[in-house]
């Protein structure tokens, strides 16, 4: 399965500024989504980025506030901007790739922990 | 929209022995993909187990192994064996197809005591 590097591993920022995590996959994939885990609950859906086109958003999610790039098949970042301590939580990226078996395989980084001041 | 219910917000297991973990959901789709994934505190989250819809058996994972039931549109997950390593946040989740996103239910805090 893909291997993910995702970058900052944690951060703190002060309300209102932004903050860019980025998700390096070591091999080529389609479709890249991004999660948010909000302090001890489920992970949910912000939005899924293909390659070449614009990242759709799940409901509650918008593009003002969660841009996301997809400049290749290998790269993506999500930008939390106008942060507020509501916005402190796990930030995910996830990819589908073809596990061993030939069946779907999704493979998640480690997480990005934001946490606002 | 497909729905994802885990009912026990926690659970506890001794050492060497057997927990379920139960799981349901909802969906008017034929065919889907079902997972059950791992938290631990290091945040990382780990695929323990898949299942395809469409595949009548049971999947396995050495320890780790499912109860399918279709009709009932139930998903439990079962570890044999317990060990401290186990202990986790354990995730539900669904698929409608390759390449969709994924729809997780609320998460079993899984303790293991020695």
């Amino acid at each position: 399965s893909a291997v993910i590097s995702q970058k900052p591993s944690r951060d703190i920022c002060q309300r209102g500024t932004s903050l860019t995590i980025q998700c390096q996959v070591d091999s080529q994939v389609t479709m890249m989504f991004w999660y948010r885990q909000q302090p001890g609950q489920s992970l949910t859906l912000i939005a899924t980025a293909n390659q070449g086109s614009e990242a759709t958003y799940e409901s509650g999610f918008v593009i003002d506030k969660f841009p996301i790039s997809r400049p290749n098949l290998t790269f993506s970042t999500l930008t939390v901007s106008n942060l507020s301590p509501e916005d402190s939580s796990i930030y995910l990226c996830s990819v589908d790739a073809t596990g061993s078996s030939g069946a779907n395989v999704l493979t998640f980084g480690a997480g990005s922990r934001l946490t606002v001041l | 929209a497909q729905t994802v219910t885990q009912s026990q917000p926690e659970m506890s297991v001794q050492e060497a022995e057997t927990v379920t973990l139960s799981c349901t959901y909802d969906t008017s789709e034929s065919n889907y993909y079902l997972f059950w994934y791992k938290q631990p505190p290091s945040r990382q989250m780990i695929l323990v187990i898949r299942q395809e819809a469409y595949k009548q058996q049971n999947a396995t994972e050495n320890r780790f192994s499912v109860n399918f039931q279709k009709a009932a549109k139930s998903f439990s997950l079962k570890i044999s064996d317990s060990q401290l390593g186990d202990t986790a946040m354990y995730f539900c989740a669904f698929m409608k197809g390759y390449g969709n996103k994924l729809v997780f239910g609320a998460g079993t805090i899984l303790r293991v005591k020695s």
